[in-house]
């Protein structure tokens, strides 16, 4: 079974000021990572995902992540927010192989950006 | 191309009711899973449909159960409402079967129950 930590329920900053929201998970086997944002009264977007190779993966809006095995992390990062940015963003692994549970996306608790001017 | 339509939008039902939520998935897209998504809970996983087969399911009563169609889209039905079954529902498609597809999600239906 996997596990998604996001470690800031909240994160407020100024626009133009770079953010970087943390995401750390657990797993057994290989995963597969996502990062979602949702706007008010919204679904989920899907930002950037990670499945193989380059560490460094990027994303629509400006959005990039990095994934470092050794730490478990994949956290996200913008050097420059907007006010539009404003939105929860969620953090959601994968197993990244075949199985009864491979389907299934665990989803962190969320972290909500507020930019603010 | 059209997104994932979830109907209805807005729902409040009684406790004790039965409801059943529909999803139409992106054209193309063969795989749907449904997530209940609550303040205190967050994002949980309820269950997947992949070929008019259910593949997984999450940690929830059997109260709640699902289908899909042969034309991919997909209902799921919670019976006896409880209260705290109040919740965001949303449906998510993707193409295939594989994890590597990112979902595609819908703007979901709220469901409230007095």
């Amino acid at each position: 079974a996997q596990s998604v930590t996001q470690l800031d329920s909240q994160v407020p900053v100024f626009e133009e000021a770079p953010v970087e929201l943390r995401c750390n998970y657990s797993s057994s086997v290989s995963v597969y990572l996502f990062w979602y944002v949702q706007y008010p009264n919204q679904g989920l977007q899907l930002l950037l995902k990670y499945l193989s190779g380059s560490t460094l993966v990027k994303g629509i809006n400006g959005f990039e992540a990095e994934f470092n095995k050794s730490q478990t992390s994949f956290h996200l990062r913008k050097p420059s927010v907007h006010i539009s940015d404003t939105a929860e963003y969620f953090c959601a692994v994968s197993e990244a192989r075949g199985g009864g549970s491979n389907y299934k996306l665990t989803f962190g608790k969320g972290t909500l950006l507020t930019v603010n001017p | 191309k059209a997104g994932v339509t979830q109907t209805p939008r807005y729902l409040i039902k009684t406790r004790g009711q039965q409801v059943t939520l529909s999803c139409s998935p992106i054209s193309g897209h063969r795989s749907v899973s449904w997530y209940q998504q609550t303040p205190g809970q967050g994002l949980q996983f309820l269950f997947e449909y992949f070929s008019e087969t259910q593949r997984n399911k999450g940690n929830f009563p059997g109260r709640f159960s699902g289908r899909q169609f042969s034309n991919s889209r997909s209902e799921m039905n919670v019976s006896t409402l409880e209260l705290g079954d109040s919740a965001l529902y949303l449906c998510a498609s993707r193409r295939g079967g594989g994890a590597e597809d990112g979902y595609t999600f819908g703007s979901g239906t709220r469901l409230t129950v007095v």
